[in-house]
């Protein structure tokens, strides 16, 4: 079975801090890997794919790294509206896995 | 712009069935895969099906195979889920969505909830 983990659960930060989400797959997924936020009452909103590609209209100070099983998403600092859960995805031939989430939350 | 509207969610009770629709726009439907990714209250994300872009290729989570039924119809640009046998852990938000060009989901509608309960 694919699993995708997703460290750490919470992370408490303030706004202008740098946030680093990790998550890390049972299997290499090579850069298939996608990062999505989903803010309260909101469907989730797609951020990275392919590891490292911003979607259109997010901003530069999301990046997205990694290879293979370990794979990190970084904000740079941190603004006010950043304050969400995120998901890490995977997709390995036709079964789609998602990651359990980091919640981002005001410290 | 791309939009995807889902209807068709509600109350049933354990053993009933329902049908969402999820009703696309602003991009050629017939091109795309589609799939209906599902949030338990609280929980995270669960995919749930995903069909290609004719219908042919068809996948599901483990959990709802044999019990739901995905299908689309391009004239209509129209996905949609036939959920049979509910039980109450099926409760959840469910949302459609495109897959992109990549193996990820670009476009999300807002969900219809599913409640599962006696």
């Amino acid at each position: 079975e694919f699993v995708l983990t997703q460290s750490p659960a919470t992370l408490s930060l303030s706004p202008g801090e740098r946030a680093t989400l990790s998550c890390r797959s049972s299997q290499s997924v090579s850069s298939s890997l996608t990062w999505y936020q989903q803010k309260p009452g909101q469907a989730p909103r797609l951020l990275i794919y392919d590891a490292s590609k911003r979607a259109i209209g997010i901003p530069a100070r999301f990046s997205g790294s990694g290879s293979g099983t370990d794979f990190t998403l970084t904000i740079s600092s941190l603004e006010p509206e950043d304050f969400a859960v995120y998901y890490c995805q995977q997709r390995s031939n036709w079964r789609v896995t998602f990651g359990g989430g980091t919640k981002v939350e005001i410290k | 712009e791309v939009q995807l509207v889902e209807s068709g969610g509600g109350l049933v009770q354990p053993g009933g069935s329902l049908r969402l629709s999820c009703a696309a726009s602003g991009f050629t439907f017939s091109s795309h895969w589609m799939t209906w990714v599902r949030q338990a209250p609280g929980k995270g994300l669960e995919w749930v099906a995903h069909i290609q872009q004719g219908g042919n290729e068809i996948h599901y989570v483990d959990s709802v195979r044999g019990r739901f039924t995905i299908s689309r119809d391009n004239a209509k640009n129209s996905l949609y889920l036939q959920m049979n046998s509910l039980r109450v852990e099926d409760t959840a938000m469910y949302y459609c969505a495109r897959e992109g060009s990549g193996w990820y989901f670009d476009f999300w509608g807002q969900g219809t909830l599913v409640t599962v309960s006696s």
